[in-house]
């Protein structure tokens, strides 16, 4: 079973400053996908960032990088140079091996964390 | 862009009621998906569909079924609608080649009274 876990209900920024939104996984798949989503008090739900488990480098999209640490079980999101914009929910997610087409990409998702910036 | 829509952004209905909400997608994706959204448990798969017909248990599909009868819509239906069925209700669809990015639609907000 995959399990991810955000524990971090809430997280405050200055505007223009950078925040890191933690989150670590479980899971005994050799092979997963690692995803961030942003949900604002609109409900959708906005793709940020992608990692694959054999990514040799972090990944990156604009001022979102995913800090991957693979030992650890980690995939923490960090925003760099924050705007009030990016006041949020963040979810990360976790999709299994396709390997043997069983899982057809289904996503388990983390608890949540609602980032507020701050003027 | 691949665009999903489902037929209501807020639903109430009584307790008893048979409910269907409806998601289309247009990007001929052949995987589907239900999710539910509660505060504090983040989102939970009810159901996924991934062809035509075919449908599997997610990880809460007690007092849910689903339809898909055409590849582009996917229906969840309640049989007989409860108060803890009260959510939010969101359907995503996923290409079954790239596995990557799922496209969400806008959400359902259901009130069940």
């Amino acid at each position: 079973a995959q399990k991810i876990t955000q524990t971090q209900p809430g997280m405050f920024v200055q505007e223009k400053e950078a925040v890191t939104l933690d989150c670590t996984y479980d899971t005994s798949d050799p092979s997963y996908g690692l995803f961030w989503y942003k949900q604002p008090s609109s409900g959708e739900m906005i793709f940020l960032i992608y990692q694959g488990s054999y990514d040799q480098q972090n990944a990156t999209e604009g001022r979102y990088s995913l800090n991957f640490q693979k030992a650890r079980k980690s995939a923490n999101l960090v925003i760099s140079a924050s705007q009030l914009g990016d006041s949020a929910m963040y979810f990360c997610a976790m999709r299994g091996s396709n390997a043997g087409g069983t899982s057809y990409g289904k996503l388990t998702f983390g608890q949540g964390t609602i980032l507020t910036v701050h003027p | 862009d691949v665009k999903v829509t489902q037929s209501s952004r807020y639903l109430v209905k009584r307790t008893g009621e048979k409910v269907f909400l409806e998601c289309v997608q247009d990007m001929d994706h052949e995987n589907m998906f239900w999710y539910r959204q509660d505060p504090g448990l983040g989102l939970r798969l009810i159901y996924f569909s991934y062809d035509v017909k075919m449908k599997e248990k997610g990880d809460i599909p007690e007092g849910y079924s689903v339809s898909r009868e055409k590849k582009e819509r996917f229906s969840l239906i309640l049989e007989s609608a409860s108060t803890n069925q009260t959510s939010m209700y969101l359907c995503a669809t996923l290409s079954g080649t790239t596995y990557n990015e799922q496209f969400f639609g806008p959400g359902t907000r259901l009130t069940v009274l």
